[in-house]
């Protein structure tokens, strides 16, 4: 299975700052397609996980500009350009590239 | 605009058989895939398999033996079944969407989930 490690797994942050959150696999999620399927989920409190980015750095529809993504390889980001109150909750990253389909285990985004 | 919504027991029996159902609307389930993903209470995402209208199936093989995912497309329905439950099944269960093209390319995502029912398993 591809191992995903998030990092950090808590993120205080000041309203309108910068946030970043890393994910790194335990091997590269490159189909044979030519495809990094590396996705990024937002889930807010009490509510389902909503799909924020796929393949690394495509905004969902919908998804706020402030949002984006990054990355190759085995090492991807997710970046919040000024943080706002809606935006608090965990993060996942997930890869659909190899069964079992694997999530990182969540980093938690809180204001300060 | 689909939605997605998950339906059945709040609570099961140890080895027992958990039995959940995902009901489409503003929409057909035909032409996608569809998919089960767990959370256990405090925890992180887990896969459990998903089923394309056809029937065709894929299952995470650590719930494989347990786990049978079946579609009906008269009802626009899909549901889980996971057999011989232990407390270590108890999590909120979510349906959701295996989006796997758009327009011409290919992107699988989960892009539509259902809100969730939570599922104990307790005696």
């Amino acid at each position: 299975d591809i191992v995903m490690t998030q990092t950090p797994l808590s993120s205080p942050v000041t309203l309108g700052q910068p946030a970043s959150i890393s994910c790194r696999s335990s091997q590269s999620p490159v189909h044979s397609d030519g495809n990094t399927y590396l996705s990024w989920l937002q889930q807010r409190p009490g509510q389902p996980p909503r799909l924020l980015i796929y393949k690394i750095s495509n905004r969902f529809s919908g998804v706020p500009d402030r949002f984006s993504g990054s990355g190759a390889g085995t090492d991807f980001t997710l970046k919040i350009s000024r943080v706002e109150a809606e935006d608090v909750g965990v993060y996942y990253c997930m890869q659909t590239t190899q069964f079992p389909y694997t999530f990182g285990q969540g980093t938690k985004l809180e204001i300060k | 605009q689909v939605q997605l919504q998950e339906s059945g027991p709040g609570l099961v029996k140890p080895s027992e058989t958990l039995s959940l159902t995902c009901s489409v609307s503003g929409g057909s389930i035909s032409g996608y895939y569809w998919t089960w993903i767990r959370q256990p209470p405090g925890k992180g995402l887990e896969w459990i398999g998903y089923i394309y209208y056809s029937g065709s199936t894929n299952y995470n093989p650590s719930l494989k033996s347990r786990v049978t995912i079946s579609v009906d497309t008269s009802k626009n329905q899909f549901s889980l079944r996971l057999s011989s439950v232990t407390a270590a099944d108890t999590a909120v269960y979510y349906c959701a969407r295996l989006l796997k093209n758009s327009g011409l390319q290919i992107v699988l995502v989960f892009d539509i989930w259902g809100q969730g029912t939570m599922v104990t398993v307790s005696s």
